[in-house]
């Protein structure tokens, strides 16, 4: 079974903080996401990776930087939280294109991330 | 714009009951949909997927359908049980599997 897992189930920082949210996924997996979610609005995509070493912006990147430096593992990096980066965040992780027409986003658990 | 629109917000049921949830899209190019299940707490999993190609598919309970000419898609829940509640996320995917575009997904709840 594909595992993507994230660190932190829940979290609790101060405004101010910098804070890091890791996500690692054992399936050699290409394409890692990571994605807040909140009521009403769905998930919405802060930051994608398509390789090692390789970024993309979403729809939402401000306040929010990433790295990955190895293909197994995902970081999300908020450089000085803030209260309206409350929210659950998501981590997924799926196979280039190219091995699977009709690949599947595998979904961590979760981290639900207070900021105070 | 790729937007994905769910209906409705949410919904509450009796055990046993049958129900269909409802998801349009303007998405281009299209690759497939899926719709996930999403359990309060934990990560959305997949329960269908529909290629452009599909008109009907079903996983135990659950049947989605596909029409692309009219870019919408359903979820039939039948025969509902407890374990059903959750939110339902339909998710269509664009640019050959790079992108996956989320609507905001159905609230369900199913009460005894």
């Amino acid at each position: 079974d594909v595992k993507v897992t994230q660190s932190s189930r829940y979290l609790v920082k101060r405004t101010g903080e910098k804070v890091f949210l890791e996500c690692v996924q054992d399936m050699d997996h290409e394409n890692m996401f990571w994605y807040r979610q909140d009521p009403g609005l769905g998930l919405r995509l802060i930051y994608f990776s398509y390789d090692v070493k390789m970024k993309e912006k979403g729809d939402i990147p401000e306040g929010y930087s990433v790295s990955r430096e190895k293909k197994e593992r995902f970081s999300l990096i908020l450089e000085s939280a803030s209260t309206n980066q409350t929210s659950m965040y998501l981590c997924a992780s799926s196979l280039w294109w190219s091995r699977a027409l009709n690949t599947e986003a595998f979904f961590g658990q979760g981290t639900r991330l207070t900021v105070v | 714009k790729n937007q994905v629109e769910q209906s409705p917000q949410s919904l509450i049921i009796l055990e046993g009951k049958n129900c269909t949830l409802q998801c349009n899209y303007t998405v281009s190019p299209f690759s497939n949909l899926r719709w996930y299940k999403q359990d309060t707490g934990r990560g959305p999993v997949s329960l269908t997927i529909m290629t452009f190609s599909e008109n009907t598919k079903s996983n135990g309970r659950y049947t989605a359908t596909l029409d692309a000419d009219t870019k919408q898609s359903s979820l039939h829940i039948t025969a509902s049980q407890l374990s059903d509640s959750a939110s339902y996320i339909c998710v269509v995917t664009l640019n050959y599997g790079q992108n996956f575009v989320f609507g905001p997904g159905t609230r369900l709840s199913v009460l005894p």
